[in-house]
């Protein structure tokens, strides 16, 4: 069975820190997903990872991906207050020959405080 | 404006009364696909379509239907709702699939709470 785990499940930071949010996954797939929700809003796409060793970059945020370990990491730099949301990690799997199943992890809740 | 929308935002509805919750996209994506998110479980899916006519189901199928006739329309369908199926409902879609470069574009939710 395909696990997706997100850690940590909740992180309050200060303002100015720096940390790092990890995805594991149990199964061999190229290709992981971060998304972003605000509270009571919908999911945002921030990053696509398609290959291993993929780093992508969008402000304070960088993902990247290591698919022989099958980790993906999400550092946050100097955080900022608009950047508390939660944070989920996706992956597609692809065991059952088909290309549309994506599995979530249950989501980083990040608060950033002053 | 490129947006996935969904209808009703909102719903409260008893036990056994079928309803539907449509999910439209104007973006010509192929693929779509539901979403339940229950507190401390995340996203978990429910079916998905890889293009019209062409559904399948994703980790939580039971209790609902979808039907893709059209390519922007994929409803889903409580024939029969519990109160177990009380949760918050996402649209999504992709021009891919999400396994070839796809990210999705969520619908904006549907809180559906079941008597």
């Amino acid at each position: 069975e395909l696990k997706v785990e997100q850690n940590p499940l909740f992180l309050s930071m200060q303002e100015g820190k720096n940390y790092t949010i990890y995805c594991n996954y149990s199964t061999t797939s190229d290709r992981l997903y971060w998304y972003r929700q605000d509270p009571g809003k919908s999911l945002e796409s921030l990053f696509v990872l398609l290959s291993n060793g993929a780093v992508k970059q969008e402000g304070r945020l960088m993902a990247s991906l290591d698919t022989k370990a099958r980790l993906s990491t999400l550092h946050i730099t100097a955080a900022v207050h608009d950047l508390s949301a939660t944070y989920f990690c996706a992956v597609d799997r692809r065991s059952r020959g088909s290309q549309g199943n994506l599995i979530f992890g249950k989501g980083t809740k990040l608060s950033v405080k002053p | 404006e490129a947006q996935v929308t969904q209808n009703p935002r909102y719903l409260i509805t008893v036990t056994g009364k079928k309803l539907t919750v449509t999910c439209s996209q104007n973006m010509n994506h192929e693929y779509m696909s539901w979403y339940r998110q229950d507190p401390g479980l995340g996203l978990r899916q429910i079916y998905y379509s890889m293009n019209v006519e062409v559904t399948d189901k994703g980790d939580v199928p039971e209790g609902y239907k979808v039907s893709r006739k059209e390519k922007r329309n994929f409803p889903l369908i409580l024939e029969s709702p519990s109160p177990n199926q009380t949760s918050l409902y996402f649209c999504a879609s992709s021009l891919f699939p999400p396994g070839v470069t796809g990210e999705l574009f969520f619908g904006e939710g549907s809180r559906l709470t079941v008597l």
